[in-house]
Formats: C-alpha cells, structure tokens, sequence
C-alpha cells in the first residue's frame, strides 16, 4: 500500500515568518512529487513540482526533494495570511496518466 | 495554460434522481482524466480514472453502477450519480493529466447536495 504521510497541524505561524511543511513517502519508486494548496471550500491548486534531488525555488515557495529519505518538503518564505490554507502533498510513479497519491494535508495558518 | 473546468459548479437535487457532471479540459486534451470526492474536513478520495476511449477504472469500495464515468473525448469527461441519495452529497473533483505529462490540474469541483 503506497503511502505520503504529513503532520495534520495546524501549523501556526506569524506573518513574515517561514512556514515549513513535511511530507514522508513510501514507494521508493516514486518519481513526480507534488505539492497542492487548497482553500477552504475550493478545489486543490498545484503550486510546485520536483523530480530531482535538491532544491527548487519559485518565488516565496521552495521545494526540497530528497529521494534517499524518501522526504518532501515546502518551505514558505515571509508567510502571508493570505497562505493560511491546507497544503496537499502528492506523488506518483512518473508515468503520465496514473494516479497521484495524496497525503492528507497539513493546515497551516498565518496570522497577522 | 492548462485549464479545467466542471459544470454544474453547485446542484441541488431530490433523493432518487441522476445528477451528471461535467469535466472539460480547455486548452490541453488529456487522455486520462481522475474523479475526487471529498467529504468536508477530510482528504481528498480518488473514485476512479477515466481513460478515453475505454472503460473507467474504479477504486475499490466504489460502485461502478452507481457512479457511471463516460470519456467520450480528449477533452470531456462525464461523471453520473445515478439514483443519488443524501449520504452521496459531497464534493466532486475532477482533475485532467495532460498527454505526455505527469502533473495533475484540477478543476473547480462540483458541490452536490441531495435532500
């Protein structure tokens, strides 16, 4: 059974601060890793892909992949209350047309 | 680039009637689309995959004759709740894997509530 586990929170942090949210998977196969936000009531909206090891930097947001620890992460620089909303993280095969599988979100909110 | 969209956006319908969804991809055409349904407060529930041209692929647990998927081209897929009642009221997400890509965009959802 695949799996991507993420801490529930909520993560609680202040405005301008850094907001890192983790992400464990189990298939070492896994090969696309994503990471979604969703709003309250909204449908998930992608913000960040990463396939290689490293990091990946766009805008405020960084992505960190390390397929060794089989760890994913999102590092949200000078957090805004306009980012509080759960982030879904969610990875695949690689393979175009399979399914992602989705951890169950962490919340995170910013407060002002 | 790469946008979807769901019609209705929101339903209402009495217990015992069919309710059909729509999912189109508008600028990209995808061979392979995904249904969600998500319950308020949980995760999101993969219910089936939709490969056009082909039969959809369900989820265990999810009944097939009830939830009738139709992929009828590279741009559309229906999702039909057939005879739905209130324990069938949700959300409903589709999202669309663009040919020859991996990432996922999902459309707007479709809230059904059923009295």
């Amino acid at each position: 059974q695949k799996e991507v586990e993420q801490n529930s929170g909520p993560l609680s942090v202040p405005e301008g601060a850094i907001a890192s949210l983790n992400c464990t998977y189990s298939d070492r196969v896994s090969q696309s890793f994503f990471w979604y936000r969703q709003y309250s009531g909204k449908s998930p909206e992608l913000i960040m892909s990463i396939y290689s090891n490293g990091d990946k930097e766009d805008g405020r947001f960084t992505a960190q992949l390390n397929k060794a620890s089989q760890y994913v992460s999102l590092l949200i620089r000078d957090s805004q209350p306009s980012d509080s909303a759960t982030y879904l993280c969610a990875v695949n095969d690689g393979q175009a047309g399979t399914a992602l599988i989705f951890g169950k979100g962490t919340t995170l909110s910013v407060s002002s | 680039g790469a946008v979807v969209s769901q019609h209705p956006s929101r339903v209402i319908c009495k217990s015992g009637t069919s309710v059909k969804i729509e999912c189109r991809s508008l600028d990209f055409q995808a061979t392979t689309m995904f249904w969600y349904r998500q319950f308020p407060k949980q995760s999101l529930m993969l219910m089936a995959t939709s490969n056009e041209g082909s039969k959809a692929t369900y989820e265990q647990g999810v009944e097939k004759d009830k939830f009738l998927i139709n992929h009828a081209s590279l741009t559309l897929s229906t999702l039909t709740v057939t005879s739905a009642h209130p324990e069938d009221s949700s959300f409903y997400i589709c999202s669309a894997d663009p040919t020859g890509r991996e990432t996922q965009y999902f459309g707007p959802g479709t809230r059904l509530l059923v009295l």
